[in-house]
């Protein structure tokens, strides 16, 4: 079984300041990870994915995330907020071998004050 | 074009008119999805087609009815759906449904049942 679990339903930072986005995630095989992000009205656009190669992924828009296996997680970041930013991000987690099963987390709201 | 697709973007209809949703894409996957997002309910998976074959159906109300005419379509038909129907529908398409590919997504269409 696997799972997704999104720690924080809203994040607000400055514009300017760093991001984090927390995600864990339980998987009983080898997982591939994802980051989405959806703007209003607008479907999930791919911002980075994790499938077993380097921990540290870089995606678009500056963001990255890093794969941690000991503690399960998956968190999101960016060094500098832009107003642009403000969206939802969902966590995904997949099975990398075998049909695809796929898991969303909930997702988070993130606001970018300015 | 490029990309999945979805028509139309809004639709509004009544509790006893059939209409449909249709979905495009132009990535060549084998693999296409219907999703419904509701607000403050996590992303749920309704139907998986591979190779224009049905292959997952997650308990969805007869009332949704999809069908894939080829690799490249996909369709929601509707008829005598409830208020809480009520969503944002989402198409998404993948390579495959082997592990570790990302999905790309569609716009959606935003549904309101009067």
């Amino acid at each position: 079984a696997q799972s997704v679990t999104q720690l924080d339903s809203h994040v607000s930072v400055s514009e300017g300041t760093p991001v984090l986005l927390r995600c864990n995630y339980s998987s009983s095989y080898s997982p591939s990870l994802f980051w989405y992000v959806q703007h209003p009205n607008k479907g999930l656009q791919l911002l980075l994915k994790y499938t077993s190669a380097a921990t540290l992924v870089k995606g678009i828009n500056g963001f990255e995330a890093e794969f941690k296996k000991s503690e399960t997680s998956f968190h999101l970041t960016k060094p500098s907020a832009h107003m642009s930013d403000a969206a939802e991000y969902f966590c995904v987690v997949s099975f990398s071998g075998g049909y695809q099963k796929v898991t969303f987390g909930t997702g988070t709201k993130l606001q970018v004050i300015p | 074009e490029t990309g999945v697709t979805q028509t139309p973007r809004h639709l509004v209809m009544g509790m006893t008119n059939k209409k449909s949703l249709k979905c495009e894409q132009h990535l060549g996957h084998n693999a296409m999805y219907w999703y419904k997002q509701s607000a403050k309910k996590p992303l749920e998976l309704m139907f998986v087609y591979s190779l224009e074959e049905r292959v997952e159906n997650n308990s969805v109300p007869s009332r949704f009815s999809p069908e894939c005419p080829n690799s490249s379509h996909l369709f929601l038909h509707l008829h005598t759906l409830q208020p809480e129907d009520s969503a944002l529908y989402l198409c998404a398409s993948s390579q495959d449904r082997q592990g570790g590919q990302p999905q790309h997504f569609g716009d959606g269409t935003r549904l309101s049942i009067l």
